[in-house]
């Protein structure tokens, strides 16, 4: 069965300090791996995607097929990183399904 | 472009009534997804449309359903409501299935 796993649900961090959120997925295949953020009092939005390979807001997520992780990393928080994060691995083709971590809260204080 | 649009935003029922929740994609997605939030469980998925036909459906039970119509707005119902279904009902579009989730702001359900 597809699991996602976000293990912890607070991160709390000082402004300036490394971050890195973490996701671990069980899966049979090869998924596809997005970051979705979700800011105080906006919609849930797409963050970044493995595919695209992009860095997005000074975030980047490594993939490591061997311990199937995606963690979401980034080297020098800033406050307006605070917001809750989602891991979702997503399996594509005639089985795909969409599957989400509980997500984690992060929280840069000045 | 407009966005994923979602009614209504917020209602109140109590125990036992249905609701019904609305979901207009951003045009030319094809692909409705939704999804429950609460502060304890996260996002979990509740089921996926394309092409009006359900793709795949969540660990909910058969009092959640939905339907997606030709011009690929959707509609989920909750029957029989329970206070446990108190939460932020959330619709996302896509272009195609497993592609980039575009979400709309929510419908917030209480019941009472």
């Amino acid at each position: 069965a597809q699991r996602v796993t976000q293990p912890e649900k607070l991160l709390s961090v000082f402004k300036g300090a490394p971050v890195e959120l973490k996701c671990n997925y069980s899966y049979s295949g090869s998924p596809e791996l997005f970051w979705y953020v979700q800011y105080s009092r906006q919609r849930l939005q797409l963050l970044l995607r493995h595919i695209s390979r992009e860095s997005i807001k000074g975030f980047t997520a490594d993939l490591n097929k061997g311990e199937t992780s995606f963690h979401l990393k980034k080297p020098f928080a800033q406050e307006e990183d605070s917001a809750m994060y989602y891991c979702a691995p997503t399996m594509t083709g005639a089985n795909s399904k969409l599957t989400f971590g509980k997500g984690i809260t992060l929280s840069v204080r000045p | 472009k407009a966005g994923v649009t979602q009614t209504p935003r917020y209602l109140i029922k109590t125990r036992g009534q249905q609701v019904t929740l609305s979901c207009s994609p951003i045009s030319g997605h094809r692909s409705v997804s939704w999804y429950q939030q609460t502060p304890g469980q996260g996002l979990q998925f509740l089921f996926e449309y394309f092409s009006e036909t359900q793709r795949n459906k969540g660990n909910f039970p058969g009092r959640f359903s939905g339907r997606q119509f030709s011009n690929s707005r959707s509609e989920m119902n909750v029957s029989t409501l329970e206070l446990g279904d108190s939460a932020l009902y959330l619709c996302a579009s896509s272009r195609d299935p497993a592609g980039e989730l575009f979400f709309g702001e929510g419908s917030r359900l209480t019941v009472l």
